[in-house]
């Protein structure tokens, strides 16, 4: 079964120094991975995805992440995080057989201390 | 252009009782998923709709049904409510049935008491 793993409950971050959110995947095959962010109390929006191509992939607001097939992760990152970028962070794998039925994995919080 | 709406956005019902969640699509948008998201948990899926047939149903009870419309927007339907069934129901649309990036609408908040 596809699923992913995110190890970290809570990440602090001062405002302005980079910051990372880690995310592994257990994948048969080639794997699409998402990242989506939810802010408190609102649905969830769309951050970035990997398909196939380059190992690092640009999203919106500043995100990014890494593929790294050797490690089975896919790290989000930002060069200078905001405080604004607080929030819960989801990491995500479609099933096998490509539909919508998308795994999420348990969410990082991110706090961006002033 | 509006995104994806979902009504209500916050219900209080009583165990044993039926709910109906309902879902608009984005314009153009022919894919429907539904996810519960208990509080401190990721969304699970519960059901996606292509082209107002079911493609896709997570582990959830027959107490769970959902349908699409022929204008692509969607109901959720869950019978007999348990306590457990209190959470954050999500609807997701996306441009087509395979994998590419979902749209979320803000959810409906259900509470069973």
């Amino acid at each position: 079964a596809q699923s992913v793993a995110q190890p970290e409950d809570q990440v602090n971050v001062a405002e302005g120094n980079p910051l990372t959110v880690k995310c592994t995947y257990s994948v048969s095959g080639n794997p699409y991975l998402f990242w989506y962010v939810q802010y408190p109390n609102r649905g969830l929006q769309f951050l970035l995805k990997y398909i196939t191509g380059d190992n690092l992939v640009k999203g919106s607001y500043g995100f990014e992440a890494e593929f790294n097939k050797s490690q089975t992760s896919f790290h989000l990152k930002k060069p200078s995080a905001l405080v604004s970028d607080s929030a819960l962070y989801f990491c995500a794998v479609p099933t096998a057989g490509g539909y919508q039925k998308v795994t999420f994995g348990i969410g990082t919080k991110l706090q961006v201390i002033p | 252009d509006a995104g994806v709406t979902q009504s209500p956005t916050h219900l209080i019902k009583t165990r044993g009782q039926h709910v109906t969640l309902r879902c608009s699509p984005i314009s153009g948008h022919k894919s429907v998923s539904w996810y519960q998201q208990v509080l401190g948990q990721g969304p699970q899926f519960i059901f996606q709709y292509y082209e107002k047939e079911e493609r896709g149903r997570g582990n959830f009870p027959d107490r769970f049904s959902a349908r699409q419309f022929p204008n692509y927007s969607s109901e959720l339907n869950v019978n007999a409510l348990l306590l457990g069934d209190s959470a954050l129901y999500l609807c997701a649309s996306s441009l087509a049935g395979l994998v590419t990036e979902a749209f979320f609408g803000q959810g409906t908040r259900l509470t069973v008491v």
